[in-house]
């Protein structure tokens, strides 16, 4: 069965630097990617997405992710970080399947933002 | 256009009453999907439903679930015979039948077993 990690549960940087969130997966296939932010009491919004193509993916908000064939990887990425970007990020995965689309989730990293 | 709506927000339920929380997809949408957040965890999925039938339920306990997608009308989720353990966050998505689009999410219901 396909799996999601993400190995750092809170993350807290300062507004203005850089951000990294890891993601790995663990899977045969390549699976269809992706990233979803959650603002405290919200449901998921969509980041951004890996279908095939180009590994390195552009989403909302300035964030971009690069996906590693090598690695099992896709961490999300954003050159400056801004204070309304804390939240809980979720890396999933969606291995499709002609009955349907399941995504199967990592257990989130909190980012706190420091002024 | 509206998104996922689901209802009620918040919902608190003593021991033993039972719970049922409503997901209305995006219009046009015919594929709902049920995913329960625990406290400090990620989404787990529950189940997936088409019109009038549930494709795949892998992730529901066996026992007090059930869910159900009518032709008219909302997708149910049922939570009989509530226990502390069942206090989450439950969330509905949708997306249009057979196009491999990311699901879209409804802001969820937070239960609460008293």
């Amino acid at each position: 069965a396909q799996s999601v990690t993400q190995p750092d549960i809170h993350i807290t940087v300062s507004e203005g630097a850089s951000l990294e969130l890891r993601c790995n997966y663990s899977y045969g296939a390549t699976p269809y990617l992706f990233w979803y932010v959650q603002s405290p009491g919200q449901g998921l919004q969509l980041l951004l997405k890996y279908f095939s193509g180009d590994t390195l993916v552009q989403g909302i908000k300035g964030f971009e992710a690069e996906f590693k064939r090598s690695q099992s990887s896709f961490n999300l990425r954003k050159p400056s970080v801004h204070w309304s970007d804390a939240a809980e990020y979720f890396c999933a995965v969606n291995i499709r399947k002609s009955s349907g689309d399941k995504l199967t989730f990592g257990t989130g990293t909190r980012l706190a933002v420091r002024p | 256009n509206a998104g996922v709506m689901q209802n009620p927000r918040h919902l608190v339920r003593r021991r033993g009453q039972e719970a049922r929380l409503r997901c209305s997809p995006v219009k046009g949408h015919s594929h709902v999907y049920w995913y329960r957040q625990l406290p400090e965890e990620g989404l787990k999925f529950m189940v997936y439903l088409q019109k009038e039938n549930i494709i795949d339920e892998s992730g529901m306990p066996k026992e007090r679930f059930s869910a159900e997608f009518p032709k008219e009308g909302p997708s149910i989720l049922r939570i009989q015979q509530v226990v502390r353990g069942d206090s989450a966050a439950y969330f509905c998505a949708s997306s249009p039948e057979g196009t491999g689009s990311p699901l879209h999410f409804g802001n969820g219901t937070r239960l609460t077993v008293t």
